[in-house]
């Protein structure tokens, strides 16, 4: 059966912190991996990554694949109070654009 | 572009009724799939579409069915609503199954 586990479920730290949200999955036909940020509203792309080792970079945050070990982190440096929302991680299957989502990781950053 | 547009925002069933939740995207995306959202439990795929009449069952397809006779446009209905569908539902769109996936505002579903 086809899972996506995210870890930790919850995080509340201080702004300037750095945070490393993780991401496994077990997913028969992987083709992507996609993090998307939710505000109380619905989600919005950050990153979509398909090959392993290779980092992606918006600003503050990153994102790296490992197709071996079946995981992928999102790391935000100097957090800000505009970054608490919920990160979802999602594995899509081959070409069908049929996602499977993670329970996601609730993050507060505190003034 | 309007985007992927989803009606109504907020909606109160009682239980057995009957409704469908409207999702319309003007971006000529092939892909279109429904998805629910419950505390805890991110978000799961209840049906999608790879085009213009096809479709195909995710993860909880039960108790909901979907048509897509155009492109723009795919439906998501309830045909005897129950209180374990309260959710938020979310209606995405990519242009291929290699794309970004665009995701509507959200329909909160409450059924009593």
């Amino acid at each position: 059966e086809d899972k996506v586990v995210q870890s930790p479920l919850s995080l509340v730290v201080h702004e300037g912190d750095t945070v490393t949200l993780n991401c496994s999955y077990e997913v028969t036909n992987f083709r992507s991996l996609l993090w998307y940020k939710q505000e109380k509203k619905a989600p919005t792309f950050l990153f979509m990554l398909t090959s392993s080792g290779i980092e992606k970079k918006s600003g503050r945050l990153s994102s790296i694949l490992d197709k071996k070990e079946l995981f992928s982190i999102l790391n935000i440096t100097a957090t800000q109070t505009g970054d608490s929302a919920v990160y979802l991680c999602a594995v899509e299957k081959s070409n069908t654009g049929k996602l499977i989502f993670g329970q996601g990781t609730t993050l507060q950053v505190k003034p | 572009n309007a985007g992927v547009t989803q009606t109504p925002k907020f909606q109160v069933l009682k239980t057995g009724q009957s409704m469908t939740l409207q999702c319309a995207q003007d971006m000529n995306h092939e892909y279109m799939s429904w998805y629910r959202q419950d505390p805890g439990m991110g978000l799961r795929l209840i049906h999608y579409s790879v085009g213009a009449g096809i479709t195909d069952q995710g993860e909880v397809p039960n108790g909901y069915n979907v048509s897509r006779s155009t492109t723009e446009d795919f439906p998501l209905r309830l045909l005897s609503a129950a209180p374990s569908q309260t959710s938020v539902y979310f209606c995405a769109s990519s242009y291929k199954g290699t794309d970004t996936q665009y995701f509507g505002p959200g329909t909160r579903l409450t059924v009593l």
